[in-house]
């Protein structure tokens, strides 16, 4: 148990419907991070939240939204999403930014998600 | 973006040490090296992390060498629970973005 908790933990959705993928820590954290991690690639990163504010894009389509309503709690919304946005998705917190012991990430267990 | 080098698997026997070695030679003065690994369905988890000494924890040690450009990981007596695929990365100039290369797969032999 890391702290991080990710709902639902599996997901399966057809290319018109919308979902949201929901994270939530309870280890005081000041940032949030959305990962996404394909079949045999590296994790890439989506989105990070430092005290709710979005600071970080990776030229993300515009199908996922992110959501930070405060530092606990972290939300991806999907709409009309493709068959190749099927990946294990990841969120993580850390106490701050910036590099060293304040940067460390505490991962979820993450969302599968099926796009049929 | 910061780019390490690990080899792709490493073998280990169940109660032997396990040196992990990861190349990172394009890394800064400022920046930490870190570690992660991540077991089968399962999030990325923290190992260890350092700047320039040579680290201990619970879980391993960090040998770093002394131009920074490679450091190991060393899992002291490697259990059944240690296989899993090892991350080092490291930070950029004190930003928060972590990059995750295609780590190390370990596979503890019984």
């Amino acid at each position: 148990e890391t702290g991080v908790t990710q709902t639902p933990r599996h997901l399966v959705m057809g290319m018109t419907n919308k979902k949201s993928l929901k994270c939530e820590q309870h280890l005081g954290h000041n940032a949030m991070y959305w990962y996404k991690q394909s079949a045999k690639k590296p994790l890439e990163l989506m989105f990070v939240y430092s005290l709710e504010e979005r600071v970080e894009n990776n030229s993300v389509p515009s199908r996922f939204s992110p959501e930070c309503p405060n530092s606990s709690h972290l939300f991806l919304h999907l709409h009309t999403l493709q068959p190749e946005d099927s990946a294990l998705y990841l969120c993580a917190s850390s106490q701050a930014r910036g590099g060293g012991a304040k940067n460390i990430q505490y991962f979820g267990a993450g969302t599968r998600l099926s796009v049929l | 973006d910061a780019k390490t080098t690990q080899p792709n698997s490493m073998e280990s026997n169940e109660e032997e040490p396990v040196h992990l070695p990861c190349n990172h030679s394009t890394i800064s003065g400022t920046d930490y090296i870190h570690w992660y690994r991540q077991l089968p369905s399962q999030g990325p988890e923290y190992v260890i992390h350092g700047l320039t000494s040579n680290v201990n924890n619970r879980m391993a040690s960090l040998a770093i060498a002394e131009d920074r450009k490679s450091s190991t990981l060393i899992l002291h007596r490697a259990t059944l629970r240690d296989a899993a695929v090892y991350y080092c990365l490291h930070t950029q100039g004190g930003s928060e973005k972590l990059v995750f290369g295609k780590g190390t797969k370990l596979t503890v032999n019984p």
